[in-house]
C-alpha cells in the first residue's frame, strides 16, 4: 500500500528566508506526485504536480519540488518565503494512470509559520 | 466558471443521526471523489464516483455512501453519527479521461457530531 510520510510537522521561518518541506513516499511503481497547500478553513489548492521527465517541476506562487527516485523523496522548496504563504502543506501520491487524480494518499501535513 | 461547490459549509449533527452532504464538480469534469480530514491530519480517501457508479473505495465502512446524479453533482451520506466522524468533508473533482491527473477541491464542509 502506499504511503506519504511528511517528517515535519511544524516549520517555522522568517520572511524572505528559503523554505524545504520534505516529503517521503512508499509505493511499488513510479508514483504520481502532489504537493498541495490549504490555508485555514479552505480547501486545497494545487501548487505542483509531477509525472514523469524533468525531475525539477516548476508550481505556482514560486514554488518548485525535486523528484528523487533513489530516496523516494518530492520535497518542496522556495527560494524566498512571503508571509502570505503560512499555511498547512500537504504532500500526496496517486496511483499511476487515470482515476489518479481522483484517489490521492496525503501525508499528515507540515505547518508553516513566517515570522515577520 | 465556479469551481467545485460544496453545501453546506457548516453542518451540527446528534450522534446517531444521519446527514447528507452536497459537492457540484468543477465544470467539465466528471468524476468525483469524498475525502475525510480530520483535525490536524491529512485528507483521507473515502470513495470516488464516476459514471453515477461507485468506482473506488477507501477503508471507511458501509455507513458512509454516496451518489452521484446525471448532471455529475454528488452526495454523501454518513447514517448513524458518531463522535469519530466530526471532521472537514471535502470533494474533488476531475476529469477521468484527461491528462492533467488534477483534482480540483471545494472548500469543504465542517461537520461537528456532538
Amino acid at each position: 500500500a502506499q504511503s506519504v510520510t511528511q517528517p515535519d510537522i511544524h516549520i517555522t521561518v522568517s520572511e524572505g528566508a528559503s523554505l524545504e518541506l520534505r516529503c517521503n513516499y512508499s509505493y511499488g511503481a513510479t508514483p504520481y506526485l502532489f504537493w498541495y497547500v490549504q490555508s485555514p478553513g479552505q480547501g486545497l489548492q494545487l501548487l505542483l504536480k509531477y509525472f514523469s521527465g524533468d525531475t525539477l517541476v516548476q508550481g505556482i506562487k514560486g514554488f518548485e519540488a525535486e523528484f528523487k527516485r533513489s530516496q523516494s523523496s518530492f520535497n518542496l522548496r522556495k527560494p524566498s518565503v512571503h508571509w502570505s504563504d503560512a499555511a498547512e502543506y500537504f504532500c500526496a501520491v496517486g496511483p499511476f494512470g487515470s482515476g489518479t487524480a481522483s484517489k490521492l494518499t496525503f501525508g499528515t501535513g507540515t505547518r508553516l509559520q513566517v515570522t515577520l | 466558471d465556479a469551481g467545485v461547490t460544496q453545501s453546506p459549509t457548516h453542518l451540527i449533527k446528534t450522534r446517531g443521526q444521519q446527514v447528507t452532504l452536497r459537492c457540484s464538480p468543477k465544470s467539465g469534469h466528471d468524476t468525483v471523489s469524498w475525502y475525510q480530514q480530520a483535525l490536524g491530519q491529512g485528507p483521507q480517501f473515502i470513495f470516488q464516483y464516476y459514471e453515477e457508479e461507485e468506482r473506488q473505495r477507501g477503508n471507511f465502512p458501509d455507513r458512509f455512501s454516496g451518489h452521484q446524479f446525471p448532471n455529475y453533482s454528488s452526495e454523501l451520506n454518513v447514517n448513524a453519527l458518531l463522535l469519530g466522524d466530526s471532521a472537514l468533508y471535502l470533494c474533488a473533482s476531475s476529469n477521468l479521461g484527461a491528462d492533467s491527473y488534477e483534482a480540483f477541491f471545494g472548500q469543504g464542509t465542517r461537520l461537528t457530531v456532538v
